[in-house]
C-alpha cells in the first residue's frame, strides 16, 4: 500500500520569502510519480508540479520547484518569492503505475503568507 | 474551456434519500475518478474508470455506485445517503499519455446529509 505523509498542518511565510512544504512517501514500487496540488479557499484543485521516480533532475515550474530525494523518499515543494495569492492548502500525491493511475493524497499543509 | 464540470455544486439531503452526482469532461480523457474530501483531510478515491465501460473500486467505495455513461460522463450515486457521507466530492479526469499527465479536477460538489 502507498502512503503520503505531510507533517506540517500549517505554516506561515513572509511575503517574498521562500518556503518549503514537506512530503514523504512510502511505496515498494520502483516506478511512480509525485504530484503537488494547490487548493485555494475557493475549493478547486490546481495542479502545480510533477516529479517522476526516474527523473534525474528536480522538477521546476516557474516559482515552484521540487526537492526530490529518492533515497529518503521525500518530495518537498519549494515556493520561491511567496505571494499573498499563495495562501492555500497544498497537497502532495503519489501515483503508482498500476491500472487506473490512481492518486494517493497526503493530509495537506495550509500555507499562510503574511504581508 | 470547461474542463471538468460537476453538478450540482451544493446539495442537502435527508438520511436515506438517494442522489446522483454528475460529472462531464470535454478533454477527451480516458480515465475518470471520484474522490471525497472530508474536513481537514486529503482526497480519498471512491471509484475510478480507466476507460469507457469499465469501473473499479478505490479506497472508500462502500455506500456508492458509479456509472461510466460514455467517454465524457461519469456519475456517482448514493442509494441511501448517510450522515457519514457528508463531504465534498471531486470528479477528475486524466489523459493517459505518459506518466507525467496530471489529473484535472472539477470544482467539487458540497454534499450535506442531515
Amino acid at each position: 500500500a502507498q502512503k503520503i505523509t505531510q507533517t506540517q498542518p500549517g505554516m506561515f511565510v513572509q511575503e517574498k520569502e521562500a518556503v518549503t512544504l514537506d512530503c514523504t512517501y512510502d511505496t515498494s514500487d520502483q516506478s511512480y510519480g509525485l504530484f503537488w496540488y494547490k487548493q485555494p479557499s475557493s475549493g478547486e484543485m490546481i495542479f502545480l508540479i510533477y516529479q517522476g521516480s526516474y527523473d534525474e533532475q528536480n522538477a521546476t515550474e516557474g516559482r515552484y520547484s521540487l526537492n526530490f530525494q529518492k533515497a529518503r523518499k521525500s518530495a518537498n515543494l519549494v515556493i520561491s518569492a511567496s505571494q499573498l495569492g499563495d495562501s492555500a492548502m497544498y497537497f502532495c500525491a503519489m501515483r503508482v503505475n498500476n491500472a487506473g493511475n490512481m492518486l494517493t493524497f497526503g493530509g495537506g499543509t495550509r500555507l499562510m503568507v503574511k504581508p | 474551456n470547461a474542463g471538468v464540470t460537476q453538478t450540482p455544486k451544493f446539495q442537502v439531503l435527508k438520511t436515506g434519500q438517494s442522489m446522483t452526482l454528475q460529472c462531464a469532461q470535454d478533454m477527451n480523457h480516458n480515465s475518470m475518478y471520484w474522490y471525497r474530501q472530508d474536513p481537514g483531510m486529503g482526497l480519498r478515491l471512491i471509484y475510478y474508470s480507466a476507460s469507457e465501460g469499465t469501473t473499479d473500486k478505490g479506497e472508500v467505495p462502500n455506500g456508492y455506485n458509479v456509472s461510466r455513461l460514455n467517454k465524457r460522463e461519469f456519475s456517482l450515486r448514493l442509494e441511501s445517503a448517510a450522515p457519514s457521507q457528508t463531504s465534498v466530492y471531486f470528479c477528475a479526469s486524466r489523459l493517459d499519455r505518459g506518466p507525467n499527465q496530471p489529473q484535472h479536477f472539477g470544482d467539487g460538489t458540497r454534499l450535506s446529509i442531515l
